[in-house]
C-alpha cells in the first residue's frame, strides 16, 4: 500500500518567494494534517482537514501561510512570501478518524536563505 | 489544549544500556500513541495504549500507561544503535474532537 507521499522533499528558495509542498494522503483515509517541525518548537500542528474541508487552522502562524485541499487526494501548503524563519521540516499526515493513529509522509525539508 | 511534556529531552547511552523516557500530564487522555521518527523520515507508530495500567511490549520496548491515563512511560532494554530517533508521545483528547496532541519528543542516541 502506498502511504502518504509528500514533495518536494527538498526546497530551498530566497525568501519572499512563494512556496507550495503538496502532499498526497492514503486513500479512503478522511483526515488530513499539516505540521511543521523544528528543534526549538518540536512538531506544530499547522491546520486539519476532514473530508476536504479545513476544520482547524488556528496553528497557521500568519497570513502567508495557506492550505487547500481540492479533492480527496491531494492537498498543497503554500507560503507567500516566504521568509527565512519558515525554515523547517513539513510533515503531511492522515488518518482514518481523528483518534486513530496518523500515517506521516517523510517530509519537505524547507530552507528560505 | 492539553500539553504533554517528555523527560529527557536528550538521552546519549551505550549499546546495551536499559533506558525509560517518560511522558507527563496534568490532564487525562482517553488513550495515548508513542511513535519513534528516523532522521529524513516521518513519525511512525509503535503502540497504543487504551486502558489505566496497561502495559504492552514491542520485542525489548516496555509501554505502560498510567492508571490515571495522564501519564505514561517507554522502557528499552538492552538498546541497540538501531534503537537511535526521536521518540515521540501522543495524547488523545476526548474533550477536544479526540484530537492528538504530541509530546515534544526525546532524542535518544545510542552509541555502538
Amino acid at each position: 500500500d502506498a502511504g502518504v507521499i509528500q514533495s518536494p522533499r527538498h526546497e530551498v528558495t530566497e525568501m519572499g518567494q512563494e512556496v507550495t509542498l503538496r502532499c498526497k494522503p492514503i486513500s479512503g483515509h478522511d483526515y488530513l494534517f499539516w505540521y511543521r517541525q523544528t528543534m526549538m518548537r518540536g512538531l506544530e500542528l499547522l491546520i486539519y482537514f476532514n473530508n476536504n474541508v479545513p476544520i482547524d487552522d488556528s496553528g497557521m502562524p500568519e497570513d502567508r501561510f495557506s492550505a487547500k485541499m481540492p479533492n480527496a487526494s491531494f492537498s498543497t501548503l503554500k507560503i507567500q512570501p516566504s521568509e527565512p524563519r519558515d525554515s523547517a521540516v513539513y510533515f503531511c499526515a492522515s488518518s482514518l478518524v481523528p483518534n486513530q493513529p496518523q500515517h506521516f509522509g517523510d517530509g519537505t525539508r524547507l530552507s528560505i536563505l | 489544549t492539553q500539553l504533554l511534556e517528555q523527560s529527557p529531552q536528550f538521552l546519549s547511552i551505550q549499546e546495551g544500556e536499559n533506558l525509560t523516557v517518560y511522558c507527563n500530564s496534568s490532564s487525562v487522555f482517553s488513550s495515548l500513541q508513542w511513535y519513534r521518527q528516523e532522521p529524513g523520515e516521518g513519525p511512525v507508530l509503535l503502540v497504543t495504549v487504551v486502558t489505566g495500567g496497561e502495559v504492552k511490549k514491542l520485542k525489548r520496548l516496555t509501554f505502560q500507561f498510567g492508571d490515571a491515563r495522564k501519564d505514561s512511560s517507554l522502557h528499552i532494554t538492552a538498546a541497540q544503535p538501531g534503537d537511535t530517533g526521536l521518540y515521540l508521545c501522543a495524547g488523545v483528547d476526548g474533550n477536544a474532537g479526540n484530537m492528538l496532541t504530541f509530546g515534544g519528543g526525546t532524542r535518544l542516541m545510542v552509541k555502538p
